[in-house]
């Protein structure tokens, strides 16, 4: 069965300073994983995936997210955090069980917050 | 190329009623897929379509149901609702590259029930 945490409800950082959300999965396959971003009031933007290709992917707006197997984490990190960084994040875990239909579960979301 | 439209954008209905959203997907995308968001659940999956058959299905009771038809629209419709289905339902298209889904969002449809 495949499961998805993200180990933070809520990060918060200062304008400029790195920003590291954190997720881990479970996967009975070889996954592919996803950072989501949602702003308020809005639908959900795709900012990376991993589809087992290169373990450093890098997404829009200067996030990057690296998949380490041994640790099953997939977590988010940009160097420098700017105000328009505020939203909520989603992690998600898609699985092909079979050759009809992927599985996809979504993280519980970390909202992040950014101080002047 | 156009995004994920959602229509309508919001909706007020009372106990009891029915309802039904409609989702056009990315040109080309024969995949779409229904999501429930609200504060204390989350994102949950409803179900989801390809080529017109329902392909997957979430944890939802009957009262919640989809089609897609040939031009992949898809449209979901809740009877018979409760002050528990107000949520943001978000629609999401896909695209099969390789093994993996990559999935593009509609703005969602919030709805209220009152």
């Amino acid at each position: 069965a495949q499961s998805v945490t993200q180990l933070d409800s809520h990060v918060s950082v200062s304008e400029g300073t790195p920003v590291l959300l954190r997720c881990n999965y479970s996967s009975s396959y070889s996954p592919s994983l996803f950072w989501y971003v949602q702003h308020p009031n809005k639908g959900l933007q795709l900012l990376l995936k991993y589809t087992s290709a290169a373990t450093l992917v890098k997404g829009i707006n200067g996030f990057e997210a690296e998949f380490k197997k041994s640790e099953t984490s997939f977590h988010l990190t940009k160097p420098s955090a700017h105000m328009s960084d505020a939203a909520e994040y989603f992690c998600v875990v898609s699985d092909r069980e079979d050759s009809s239909a992927s599985k996809i579960i979504f993280g519980s979301g970390t909202r992040l917050s950014i101080r002047p | 190329k156009a995004g994920v439209t959602q229509t309508p954008r919001y909706l007020i209905k009372t106990r009891g009623q029915q309802v039904t959203l409609s989702c056009s997907p990315i040109s080309g995308h024969r995949s779409v897929s229904w999501y429930q968001q609200t504060p204390g659940q989350g994102l949950q999956f409803l179900f989801e379509y390809f080529s017109e058959t329902q392909r997957n299905k979430g944890n939802f009771p009957g009262r919640f149901s989809g089609r897609q038809f040939s031009n992949s629209r898809s449209e979901m419709n809740v009877s018979t609702l409760e002050l528990g289905d107000s949520a943001l339902y978000l629609c999401a298209s896909s695209l099969f590259i390789g093994l993996s889904y990559e999935q593009y969002f509609g703005p969602g449809t919030r709805l209220t029930v009152t």
